[in-house]
């Protein structure tokens, strides 16, 4: 079974700073990796997505993350943190499981930024 | 594209009464809908994943009987919690897979409903 690790259940940066949020995951085989952000009360935004190729993921709002297959790790990086990214931030990985994939998320970092 | 909604985005109850939530994928035929529960402060944990006509597979622990899915239609998903109790409070979010999308391994997430019992 897939599981995923989120070291760091609460980060706080100041605007302006870089951000790294740091995931880990578990899966025997080549994994279907998200990055996810829920504001209170809201569902989830899908930031992006790795399935193959470029490990260097772009994705919406500045995000983008890298793919380290050596340490099964996802991490989420941004260069300057803006007041509005505070949030809470889920990585998950996917599997493909008989009917469709099964999404396994990690604990969540909460995001404090400092103005 | 690929938008999927809830309804209702939130529901007060009294203890003993059963709720359905409805959970709809509006531009995108969803073969296979997924069911998550989120209590405050922490991670979502998948309840059911729910396949277009055919009974829904449960995760371990989730008493199909207390949530029940029906998958009726490749646009639609209900979760019904019955007898609710205030331990069933939570927030739950569905979640739909485009076939045709991401080559299926794509999961589509509604805004989630918020359910409090009394």
């Amino acid at each position: 079974a897939q599981s995923v690790t989120q070291p760091d259940i609460h980060i706080t940066v100041s605007e302006g700073a870089s951000l790294e949020l740091r995931c880990n995951y578990s899966y025997g085989a080549t994994p279907y990796l998200f990055w996810y952000v829920q504001s209170p009360g809201q569902g989830l935004q899908l930031l992006l997505k790795y399935f193959s190729g470029d490990t260097l993921v772009q994705g919406i709002k500045g995000f983008e993350a890298e793919f380290k297959r050596s340490q099964s790790s996802f991490n989420l990086r941004k260069p300057s943190v803006h007041w509005s990214d505070a949030a809470e931030y889920f990585c998950a990985v996917g599997a493909l499981t008989g009917g469709g994939n099964k999404l396994t998320f990690g604990t969540g970092t909460q995001l404090k930024v400092e103005l | 594209g690929a938008v999927v909604s809830q309804h209702p985005s939130w529901v007060i109850c009294k203890s003993g009464t059963s709720v359905k939530i409805e959970c709809r994928s509006l531009d995108f035929q969803a073969t296979t809908m997924f069911w998550y529960r989120q209590f405050p402060k922490q991670s979502l944990m998948l309840m059911a994943t729910s396949n277009e006509g055919s009974k829904a597979t449960y995760e371990q622990g989730v008493e199909k009987d207390k949530f029940l899915i029906n998958h009726a239609s490749l646009t639609l998903s209900t979760l019904t919690v019955t007898s609710a109790h205030p331990e069933d409070s939570s927030f739950y979010i569905c979640s739909a897979r485009d076939p045709y999308t991401s080559g299926g391994n794509e999961q589509f997430f509604g805004p989630g409903t918020r359910l409090t019992v009394l």
